[in-house]
């Protein structure tokens, strides 16, 4: 069974129309993680979560916003998408700092 | 400065060959973890296994071995035997236990291609 869900799996979006991701998790795990993956690169980290601590990245633009209301579930909001930030878009989970983190199955977000 | 390097971009192979992907790190730290992730063309990450600085013993799970050593820097992952679903971009990560950000290094990704 996933432990981690990512919704939508696609996400077609206008230029400029906020959307937003969502991820949970069943593994009540502290840490809640998202990433911007594009093609051919590694997945580069835009915020997380430690318990309701919120880190964000010095370069993760402010476009990008993110919630966690709750220990299972966290969002991404992107208030004004550009075609820039078409990606696939990863949420992970870990029980703490530096152990192993389980990634959801991927938005993958696309800008028309 | 802090840094992995996966110097192989991509790994093309026949099916049931052996073949090893290379992680080079660098860090001042004593004190870090070393980590593999396979991507499938599926999209998700899943984790295959997780080393800390002062473990050098090399790991074995099932077609899977890992080799560490400290003194070239290096975690190199084999995959025995290699099948067509070990098709997947490898990645090697770094992170550091001083890190409050528990941020982690990626390298770039070995894409690895088994032909049947």
């Amino acid at each position: 069974d996933a432990m981690v869900i990512q919704n939508p799996r696609y996400q077609v979006t206008q230029f400029g129309k906020p959307v937003t991701l969502s991820c949970s998790q069943t593994l009540n795990h502290n840490v809640m993680y998202w990433y911007q993956q594009k093609s051919s690169q590694a997945p580069k980290l835009l915020f997380h979560y430690y318990d309701k601590d919120f880190n964000n990245e010095a370069d993760t633009p402010d476009n990008f916003q993110s919630r966690r209301p709750n220990t299972s579930f966290c969002f991404l909001d992107i208030r004004s998408p550009g075609l820039g930030d078409a990606a696939m878009y990863l949420c992970a989970t870990s029980g703490s700092m530096n152990t192993e983190a389980f990634f959801g199955q991927g938005t993958r977000l696309t800008v028309v | 400065a802090q840094k992995v390097t996966q110097a192989q971009t991509e790994i093309s192979v026949v099916e049931k060959e052996d073949v090893t992907l290379d992680c080079v790190y660098e860090t001042r730290d004593t004190t870090y973890y070393l980590f593999w992730y396979k991507q499938p063309p599926s999209g998700e990450l899943v984790f295959l296994i997780r080393r800390n600085s002062f473990d050098e013993q090399n790991e074995i799970s099932g077609r899977y071995s890992w080799n560490f050593q400290k003194s070239t820097s290096s975690f190199n992952f084999t995959i025995t035997a290699s099948q067509v679903v070990d098709s997947a971009v490898y990645f090697c990560a770094l992170s550091l236990s001083m890190d409050s950000n528990y941020q982690l290094i990626w390298g770039a990704g070995t894409k690895l291609i088994i032909k049947p």
